[in-house]
């Protein structure tokens, strides 16, 4: 998986609570993408990140917040979860963009909401 | 809000036979257009990618075709295994130029 590893791969939380998932890179690449993946609808981007403390909304960034305060290190915060959230998160690396933008993704992890 | 277009949503092939997917893009702020291969509870990786300095290229089994004029590209997996059957997605960059759009995604089953 490129040097990337998601943490936690699996969880089931209840309505109202925050969730925060951790992505993390041993590449050293400046770009960091999260997506949401669900049936019918593809991957969707949820925001991304150009560098440290650098980020920018995807198209679906309604209810999340994401942070790199390192390199390596993209978290995206679900402030109060809610069901419409229960989906599988991929985080993805790149290293340059204007030339091609190619992205590697991690494992995934897959949330559930009560 | 800028999509990509992908068909067949899904598609069943005999072994040894030829899969066809299709996309269809909008404007791009940049032309690379990449294809990802995606198996049950991995992510999705990276399987092909054309620039347009050439209207196919060729990767072993795995063949995309790209038109600019049509905007669309098209991936070919030739001499379909079973070890084939995946999720395949198409992606083009967005007018910004700062991230991927992706098609829906397309189901591919080889019998044997």
């Amino acid at each position: 998986d490129a040097g990337i590893t998601q943490s936690p791969r699996h969880k089931v939380t209840e309505t109202g609570t925050p969730v925060t998932l951790r992505c993390h890179q041993t590449e050293n690449h400046r770009y960091m993408y999260w997506y949401r993946q669900d049936p019918g609808h593809g991957l969707r981007l949820i925001h991304y990140s150009y560098g440290v403390k650098d980020t920018d909304k995807g198209e679906v960034s309604d209810g999340y917040s994401v942070s790199r305060s390192k390199t390596e290190d993209f978290l995206l915060t679900l402030e109060s979860a809610t069901s419409s959230q229960t989906s599988v998160y991929f985080c993805a690396i790149s290293a340059v963009r204007d030339r091609g933008n190619e992205q590697f993704f991690g494992p995934g992890t897959r949330l559930t909401v009560l | 809000q800028q999509q990509v277009k992908q068909s067949p949503q899904s598609l069943i092939v005999q072994k040894g036979g030829i899969s066809i997917i299709n996309c269809a893009y909008e404007n791009t702020a940049f032309d690379y257009f990449p294809w990802y291969q995606q198996f049950p509870g991995k992510g999705p990786a990276l399987l092909i990618a054309i620039r347009p300095d050439v209207s196919e290229k060729k990767e072993g089994r795995f063949t995309i075709s790209f038109n600019k004029s049509a905007k669309q590209f098209s991936l070919h997996i030739m001499d379909s295994q079973p070890g084939d059957s995946a999720t395949y997605f198409c992606a083009a960059p967005n007018q910004a130029g700062t991230a991927l759009i992706f098609g829906k995604g397309t189901t591919l089953s080889v019998s044997s």
